[in-house]
């Protein structure tokens, strides 16, 4: 099976900048998805295809992947931003359709 | 807009049965393919079962293969997940997920259901 490894916990001060990565055997290569979900709240995507934002999310929030690691980063961070973060991609088995990372609790200090 | 509304949760006994629904609206329901996703109390989100549009194709996470069924009504745009033989580790909130047209991954989420396994 394909896993996806995520730190526990990030903290930044606010207008910092965050950092939330995502390992895993060769990401670079596959398309990845970032969510954003707050306490009692269902996943909201943030980035789509490694990069790309929906519509509505802010340009503070961004997306890089290579090689073993995906990154997702947001700039001038906000106490809004505070939320756990997952990672995911389509590993297209039959017992493993999608695999999400374990998240990331960013705390807003 | 886009609405998936999932109902059914509970408090079952083990080993009990539940029969969780999304309801979806605001899209073709029949050209998607839907997901079932739970998060346990305090954890991580974990996929447990797809099915794509036509019902042809249906797949299941290890865990709950056996004993949970993924079905689809195309009429009444309507996603199911028939629960058996639960286990108090199956306690989660359970979400229904579209996927994206490459199913790559999901772009809308239910608010989700509740399901707690205990006696």
């Amino acid at each position: 099976s394909y896993v996806l490894t995520q730190p526990p916990s990030v903290s930044v001060a606010p207008g910092k900048t965050a950092r939330i990565t995502c390992g895993g055997n060769n990401i670079g290569s596959k398309s990845v998805h970032w969510y954003q979900q707050k306490p009692g709240q269902a996943p909201v995507p943030v980035i789509y295809y490694d990069s790309d934002r929906p519509s509505g999310i802010p340009e503070r929030f961004s997306g890089s992947n290579s090689g073993n690691t995906a990154t997702l980063t947001i700039s001038r961070v906000e106490a809004g931003d505070e939320a756990d973060y997952y990672c995911q991609v389509w590993h297209s088995s039959s017992d493993h359709h999608w695999v999400f990372g374990g998240g990331t609790k960013l705390t807003v200090l | 807009e886009v609405q998936l509304v999932e109902s059914g949760g509970g408090l079952v006994q083990p080993g009990g049965s539940l029969r969780l629904s999304c309801a979806a609206s605001g899209f073709t329901f029949s050209t998607y393919g839907m997901n079932w996703v739970r998060q346990a109390p305090g954890k991580g989100l974990e996929w447990i079962s797809y099915i794509s549009s036509t019902s042809n194709t249906i797949y299941y996470a290890d865990s709950v293969k056996g004993r949970f069924t993924i079905s689809r009504d195309n009429a009444k745009n309507s996603l199911y997940l028939q629960m058996n033989s639960l286990r108090a580790e199956d306690t989660a909130m359970f979400y229904c997920a579209r996927e994206r047209s490459d199913s790559s991954g999901p772009d809308y989420w239910g608010q989700g259901t509740l399901v707690t396994v205990s006696s």
